[in-house]
């Protein structure tokens, strides 16, 4: 079985600038969350969509970071203007209900 | 979702049990206790999850008090391979993972 696919693995830009990482879900899965990991930190969830629908989206700040499900398979999350703070690792997960399997992420670094 | 309290750091030799304690004292009746782990550069990995009665799988043991209170991760013989940061989460089996990850248990294996 395919695991969730995000790219790219790694993304330098500088602040102010915009950037986008796009999740691929295993295939069935409805549920999909994109999560931020803050160095040191556990993985705060961000945005959790059932198929094309937002199911929770309070913890994103929603004036830079917007996020979308098209179709209800791939998603892509968005930052603009990205911040310093925003450095982190973007982790994309899908879910069929008891287990929730993550990606890789994407390591995004804002200089 | 109820909060869980871990060790932020443990050490285990090579060839020996591993137990990762966590508390979670508010968790409530319908609530499920849940172990991922994530190793360096990597996203977190699904190991085990128990109601009320102990579990056991092809990674771990998961060991939950009568009370349901704490619960222990039991790796029976660790590796050097399973040097990784667990997270000890609490959730229902609806409403998907909004669950805060904590910042987890970072397990050393030495040889």
């Amino acid at each position: 079985e395919a695991g969730v696919a995000q790219s790219p693995r790694y993304k330098i830009i500088e602040k102010r600038q915009s950037v986008a990482f796009w999740c691929n879900p295993i295939s069935g899965h409805a549920t999909l969350y994109w999560y931020q990991q803050i160095l040191g930190q556990g993985p705060k969830l961000l945005i959790q969509f059932q198929n094309n629908g937002v199911v929770d989206d309070s913890q994103l700040p929603k004036d830079r970071f917007s996020a979308e499900r098209l179709k209800g398979v791939d998603s892509t999350l968005k930052i603009q203007p990205a911040k310093l703070e925003d450095s982190a690792v973007y982790l994309c997960a899908s879910s069929t209900g008891s287990r929730a399997f993550f990606g890789q992420g994407t390591r995004l670094t804002v200089v | 979702d109820a909060k869980t309290t871990q060790p932020p750091s443990m050490d285990c030799a090579e060839g020996r049990a591993a137990n990762l304690p966590c508390n979670h004292s508010t968790i409530s009746g319908n609530e499920y206790v849940y172990w991922y782990r994530q190793i360096h550069s990597q996203g977190p990995q699904y190991i085990i999850h128990g109601l009320k009665n102990n579990e056991t799988n092809e990674m771990a043991s998961l060991i939950i008090t009568e009370d349901r209170k704490s619960s222990t991760l039991i790796l029976p013989h660790a590796t050097l391979r399973d040097t990784a940061v667990y997270y000890c989460i609490v959730r229902g089996h609806t409403g998907g993972f909004k669950t805060i990850f904590g910042a987890g248990t970072r397990l050393f294996v030495k040889a």
